[in-house]
Formats: C-alpha cells, sequence, structure tokens
C-alpha cells in the first residue's frame, strides 16, 4: 500500500516552453500532496503544499506563477513549470500524506528529471 | 525558519557492523521521518515516529525520538551491501505541514 507514481520520470524540454508533471496516489485518497526539489547531492526542499479543491500553498521564494499547481482530484496533483529555463533543472519529487490524529505520514513519488537545455 | 542538522554526513563502514546518525532541530516537531534515498529515485519511508521519547524498530532498523522534540536517532544494526545510500531525517509540524529535511547521511559499505 500507499504507493505514489509519477510521470513523466524525465524530460527534456527547450528553454521557454512549458513541462507539465503528474502525481497519483495509487492505491489512496490524499487530500494533502507536496511538492518538493532536490538540486544535485543536496537535500529535498519543499516547494508547496497542494490541497484538493483549494489554492496551493507556496513556500517563500517560490514563485507561484512560475510552478503552477492543481490538485484537482483525491488522487492527483500535476506541478507545471511555466517558461522553463536552465536554471530550473532538478529533481522534483511529489508526495502524497497519509494520517490524520497525529499520525501523518508522507510518501514519496519515484521523481521526475527535468533538464532544462 | 527550520532546520535539521543531521550528522555524520558520511559513514564509510564495512559490512556487518552497526550504524548510527542523528538528527537535531532548533525547533520543537511533532512527526519524525526517517527515509533512505536510492541514487535517481524518490525517498523511501523507513520509520515513522509520533510521540516524544517513542522508540520503533523496523527489521535492523530503530529509531528513537527525543524526549524534547527536537532530536531523534537512527540505528542500523549489522549492515549488508544494500543498505548503501542517502538516508535522511525529516520533520513534520503536523497537519498539512510539508517536511523539513536533514541534509543526509551517505552510508558507504566498504567490501
Amino acid at each position: 500500500g500507499a504507493v505514489v507514481s509519477q510521470h513523466p520520470s524525465r524530460v527534456i524540454c527547450k528553454s521557454g516552453t512549458s513541462v507539465k508533471i503528474e502525481c497519483r496516489s495509487l492505491d489512496f485518497q490524499a487530500t494533502t500532496m507536496f511538492w518538493y526539489r532536490q538540486f544535485p547531492k543536496q537535500s529535498l526542499m519543499l516547494m508547496a503544499t497542494s490541497n484538493e479543491g483549494s489554492k496551493a500553498t507556496y513556500e517563500q521564494g517560490v514563485e507561484k506563477d512560475k510552478f503552477l499547481i492543481n490538485h484537482a482530484s483525491l488522487t492527483l496533483s500535476t506541478l507545471t513549470v511555466t517558461s522553463a529555463h536552465p536554471e530550473d533543472s532538478s529533481f522534483y519529487i511529489c508526495s502524497a500524506q497519509i494520517g490524520g490524529g497525529g499520525t501523518d505520514t508522507q510518501y514519496f513519488g519515484p521523481g521526475t528529471r527535468l533538464t532544462v537545455l | 525558519g527550520q532546520q535539521l542538522n543531521q550528522s555524520p554526513q558520511s559513514m564509510f563502514i564495512q559490512e556487518g557492523e552497526d550504524v548510527s546518525m542523528n538528527c537535531t532541530s532548533s525547533s520543537i516537531f511533532n512527526t519524525w521521518l526517517w527515509y533512505k534515498q536510492d541514487p535517481g529515485e524518490g525517498p523511501v519511508l523507513l520509520i515513522a515516529l509520533y510521540k516524544a521519547g517513542e522508540l520503533t524498530s523496523n527489521g535492523r532498523l530503530t529509531a528513537q525520538f527525543g524526549i524534547t522534540r527536537k532530536d531523534s536517532f537512527l540505528n542500523i544494526s549489522a549492515s549488508i551491501p544494500s543498505d548503501v545510500g542517502i538516508y535522511f531525517c525529516a520533520g513534520s509540524g503536523g497537519g498539512a505541514d510539508g517536511l523539513t529535511f536533514g541534509k543526509g547521511t551517505h552510508l558507504i559499505i566498504q567490501p
């Protein structure tokens, strides 16, 4: 149980184009999903919190107009990197939350490697 | 903002040895999680801790949530080659809070 998938696993795009990444919880429903970014040899950094049926909450320094998040259902959240530039190249990882009552746990997807040329 | 200090940064051990790593925080967390990440993959949950003082085991892994809610350790007993990877601690305030990650401990097992 608690399987999270991401698609695509890798994407290469030209500078200025937009890229959409999907995050799905396969065997459970998740009211809350999260998006993280990880640069080479660094830790994961939280970008935003995705809430089903409402607007995402972005961390300080993350541009909401550049990283569009849509959590349209209890099993799907999407991250769209708009007008991507080389500095947006990174490993993007989503997580889905299970729990409640003080036992919240996040399960991560396998990540999406974005390379912007 | 919240910060997690994870140590050691890397460990070079021999197969069969025990491993210990820890994390400390400048502030209190309500949930403490330990993950393992292999290259090019997402983190995999190892152990979740929810109560101060809680000691939890998962096979050869044991983790404890500090009484003050500001620290945690992870022990691995009798290491095997597949234990190689990067181990991250992560803390959360609970609810809809995202995770704050430590910088990771890179475990390398020498033959």
